[in-house]
Parts: structure tokens; C-alpha cells; sequence
């Protein structure tokens, strides 16, 4: 079946550095797409969405960029610190109801 | 703190055992959500039930079964326990109208089948 999916499972950076995790959707009718970040021993925690109709949303200290002509999502972390450091999913709303997860990228901040 | 409430957080139990789950969602939110967080498989949705009725069903075995009720806290059973059930389920709830919108989870209720 379709799913979503991560290129990189640990990603590591300095602390400051600007962070990119990215993702990979199979589905291009998928609608919605959410990015979430969860902690050791927490659930997820959201942190982004964005529309198929957007191709960039900010919040603070992160944009979510959508790519639908090569179906890719990337989160961007800026001047990203020691409590970014935990795992962080892609989602995308693409049956429905559904929220399909992708496998996770583990972020490391090197102080 | 996302508001939803899981108990317990740990559950420690024997094979072919029976248990249940609780979930309160956020105060004012219709839907609840079931996911399964395991090493191997990540995070899988099991179903959803929106005002009392389930609203979408994901890979949920049938040895597990779940519902909401009036109050719309929602309670998880999984039966017949295996050891390949291990792992921590998460619920989360989302808002008035039933469709996808950012989900709020709990902290999971970490299961260990023994």
C-alpha cells in the first residue's frame, strides 16, 4: 500500500545550525499534512501542518515547505537547539479520516 | 501537557491475559483516535470513534476492540494478549467536526505483555 516515508533515520547538527528533515509521500491525492515531534517517554506532539493548496507554511522557528510535483515535505528547524533533539514524523491525511505516520527521523543537537 | 489523558501509563501483564485501556480527550473534542506505537511498525492507526460511534478503522486485530462512550472517554480492550502486543498505544483527540485536523495525544499507556 501507499505509505510515507523518511530518507534519513538520525539526523545530527550543531546546535545554531538550521535543521531539514524530509519526507517522501507516495499518495498525491493526499490532502493534508502534519509534522510532529516526540520526545523520549512523551507522546507526539504537533508541531506544523499544511494544505495540498499551500507549498509553504511558517511558524515559529519552523517552515514546512510541500513539494506536490515530486509529492516531498520537509520541516525546517532554525537555530535549532538541544530541546529540538527527539524523533520527528511526517504525516499525511490520505484516506480520509486517516492519518498515515511515517517512519520517524531521530534529530541529535550536538551542543 | 496536550490535555488528553491516558491511564495507565504502564501495564504489565501475562499472555492471553485481557486489558483495558483509558482515554479522556481534550475538553470539548468529539473524536478520539487509537494508535499503536511499536520498534518495528511505528505508529499505526487502529480506529477512531467521533460522538459515541466509530467513525474509521485502521489495522486493528479483532482480538482488540474499542468504544466511547457519553461521556466521550474512550476505553481500549485488547484481549487474548500475545507478546507481539507489546508496545505503547497512544490516543489522541482532535476537534467538533470529525475530520482529520491536528490530532492532540496522550502520553501512552506502555504495555508490556510478559
Amino acid at each position: 500500500g501507499e505509505s510515507v516515508g523518511l530518507h534519513l533515520p538520525t539526523l545530527s547538527v550543531q546546535e545554531g545550525d538550521n535543521s531539514i528533515i524530509n519526507c517522501a509521500y507516495s499518495n498525491s491525492a493526499s490532502d493534508y499534512f502534519i509534522w510532529y515531534k516526540q520526545e523520549s517517554g512523551k507522546g507526539p506532539q504537533f508541531i506544523i501542518d499544511i494544505r495540498s493548496n499551500m507549498d509553504k507554511r511558517q511558524g515559529q522557528r519552523v517552515t514546512v515547505l510541500l513539494n506536490k510535483t515530486v509529492k516531498h515535505l520537509s520541516l525546517q528547524i532554525a537555530a535549532t537547539q538541544p530541546g529540538d533533539s527527539a524523533v520527528y514524523f511526517c504525516a499525511e491525511n490520505n484516506a480520509g479520516n486517516m492519518l498515515t505516520f511515517g517512519g520517524g527521523t531521530r534529530l541529535m543537537v550536538k551542543p | 501537557d496536550s490535555g488528553v489523558t491516558q491511564t495507565p501509563k504502564h501495564l504489565i501483564t501475562a499472555t492471553g491475559q485481557r486489558v483495558t485501556l483509558r482515554c479522556s480527550p481534550r475538553s470539548g473534542d468529539l473524536s478520539v483516535y487509537w494508535y499503536q506505537q511499536s520498534l518495528d511498525q511505528g505508529l499505526q492507526f487502529l480506529i477512531q470513534y467521533y460522538n459515541g460511534e466509530e467513525r474509521a478503522k485502521g489495522n486493528i486485530l479483532e482480538r482488540f476492540s474499542a468504544q466511547q462512550f457519553p461521556d466521550l472517554h474512550s476505553e481500549l480492550n485488547l484481549s487474548s494478549l500475545e507478546l507481539g502486543d507489546s508496545a505503547l498505544y497512544f490516543c489522541a483527540s482532535s476537534g467538533p467536526t470529525g475530520n482529520i485536523e491536528k490530532l492532540f495525544f496522550g502520553s501512552g499507556t506502555q504495555l508490556s505483555v510478559l
